[in-house]
């Protein structure tokens, strides 16, 4: 069965400082990766997803992410973190040769200090 | 921009009463999902649907849930004797083959 790690349960980070928020995860086969972003008492929001390819991945807000298979993380980046982007970040796996199930990691809450 | 949307936004209901949560998925989306959130634990899968059957249930999703899709657009999440511990936040997600699955803003379920 699939599984995501997500080591850290808060992350801080200076206004206009990198963020970086850790995933890890486990697949029987290959992975479908994704990052979602929650602010509060809303839904959760697509950030970007990473299928096959180039293993940097773009997305929304200027969020990028980079798969890598030995390590088997897919770690989420930004150059420059802003207030608003304070929320709840879910790293999520699916089993390219399985069914649609996401697999959910436990979260990270990113806090970004003015 | 199309998305899923969900009501009510907030139930409460009392314990051992039935309760159905409603999505209406995006439209051209084939596939269909029921997340759940207990507050401030992680998003848990619950089933997944598609061609008007159950493709997935996790161990979660017992004899008291039911999923329905009553007509062309409608997706429903009935538990038919709720217990205190079926509160949470319940999402439904739909999605194109193999393509990443868009959430709605999440019915927020309490049980007194």
């Amino acid at each position: 069965a699939q599984s995501v790690a997500q080591p850290e349960d808060q992350v801080n980070v200076a206004e206009g400082n990198p963020l970086t928020v850790k995933c890890t995860y486990s697949v029987s086969g290959n992975p479908y990766l994704f990052w979602y972003v929650q602010y509060p008492n809303r839904g959760l929001q697509f950030l970007l997803k990473y299928i096959t390819g180039d293993n940097l991945v773009k997305g929304s807000y200027g969020f990028e992410a980079e798969f890598n298979k030995s390590q088997t993380s897919f770690h989420l980046k930004k150059p420059s973190a802003l207030v608003s982007d304070s929320a709840l970040y879910f790293c999520a796996v699916r089993d390219i040769g399985g069914n649609n199930r996401l697999a959910f990691g436990k979260g990270n809450q990113v806090v970004v200090i003015p | 921009e199309p998305e899923v949307t969900q009501t009510p936004s907030h139930q409460v209901t009392q314990m051992g009463q039935e309760v159905i949560l409603r999505c209406v998925p995006i439209s051209n989306h084939l596939y269909f999902y029921w997340y759940r959130q207990i507050l401030g634990q992680k998003v848990e899968f619950l089933v997944s649907f598609y061609n008007n059957e159950i493709s997935e249930k996790s161990e979660i999703f017992d004899d008291q849930f039911s999923v329905e899709r009553p007509d062309g657009s409608n997706f429903t999440l009935k538990i038919r004797s709720t217990k205190l511990e079926d509160s949470a936040m319940y999402f439904c997600a739909s999605s194109a083959l193999r393509q990443e699955a868009f959430f709605g803003q999440g019915t927020r379920l309490t049980v007194v």
